[in-house]
């Protein structure tokens, strides 16, 4: 069992379409992370949120709408998304000090009709 | 700023030939070093760690030694396997107080590794 769990693992919406992204993670963490990853870019780390707090967001549009109601979850609310935010959505989650790695979800990977 | 930078793929090998991916690194400090490997279809797994200069991280038969005198980071491998096909990272994540914000990760590019049988 994966200690971070990401829903839905496949999204396929139109441009015009909401809807969320969801990261559950059972291990503790008190610092949750989302990353975007396209084909041939590097991992881009979008927004951190440290104790329910959003501590970054990397210029990220605002179609894109995080939420972080406890230390456990995460959400990305999409809406008006475009053709290149077709991507794999990565969740992740850490103690947000020491030297401890990130531990990562799945993904969902989204396609943008 | 903080950066990492591996060696561009693909890497293509026979099964049971010697892995070498080249990490380097530049931070302020000492940071934590990690590797990350990434299987088709799935999220990022830690593959091993190393928190100070000199430990070395190993983990299925990969290992990787924190040089600091090279600021360098590589990933090994004796006898690779098909199964070990997958995108590797190499990644650092700044020592607390050395400025900034220390919970966050600075990845490399990835590496495409294709074991041949």
């Amino acid at each position: 069992e994966t200690g971070v769990t990401q829903t839905p693992r496949h999204l396929v919406m139109g441009m015009t379409n909401k809807k969320s992204l969801k990261c559950e993670q059972h291990l503790g963490h008190n610092a949750m992370y989302w990353y975007k990853q396209s084909a041939k870019k590097p991992l881009e780390l979008m927004f951190v949120y440290n104790f329910k707090e959003q501590t970054e967001n990397n210029s990220v549009p605002s179609r894109f709408s995080p939420e972080c109601p406890n230390s456990s979850h995460l959400f990305l609310h999409l809406h008006t998304l475009q053709p290149e935010d077709s991507a794999l959505y990565l969740c992740a989650s850490s103690q947000a000090d020491g030297y401890q790695p990130q531990h990562f979800g799945d993904g969902t990977r989204l396609s943008i009709l | 700023g903080n950066s990492v930078t591996q060696m561009e793929g693909p890497v293509t090998l026979s099964e049971e030939a010697f892995l070498t991916i080249n990490c380097t690194y530049t931070a302020t400090g000492y940071p934590s070093l990690f590797w990350y490997v990434q299987y088709p279809g799935e999220g990022l797994q830690l593959l091993l760690k190393a928190t100070k200069a000199d430990d070395k991280g190993s983990n299925k038969g990969f290992e990787a030694t924190y040089r600091k005198e090279t600021t360098s980071f590589h990933l090994e491998k004796g006898s690779v396997q098909v199964s070990d096909s997958a995108v590797y990272f190499c990644a650092l994540r700044p020592r607390r107080g050395s400025g900034g914000s220390n919970y966050k990760l600075t990845f490399g590019k990835g590496t495409l590794l294709t074991v041949n049988p």
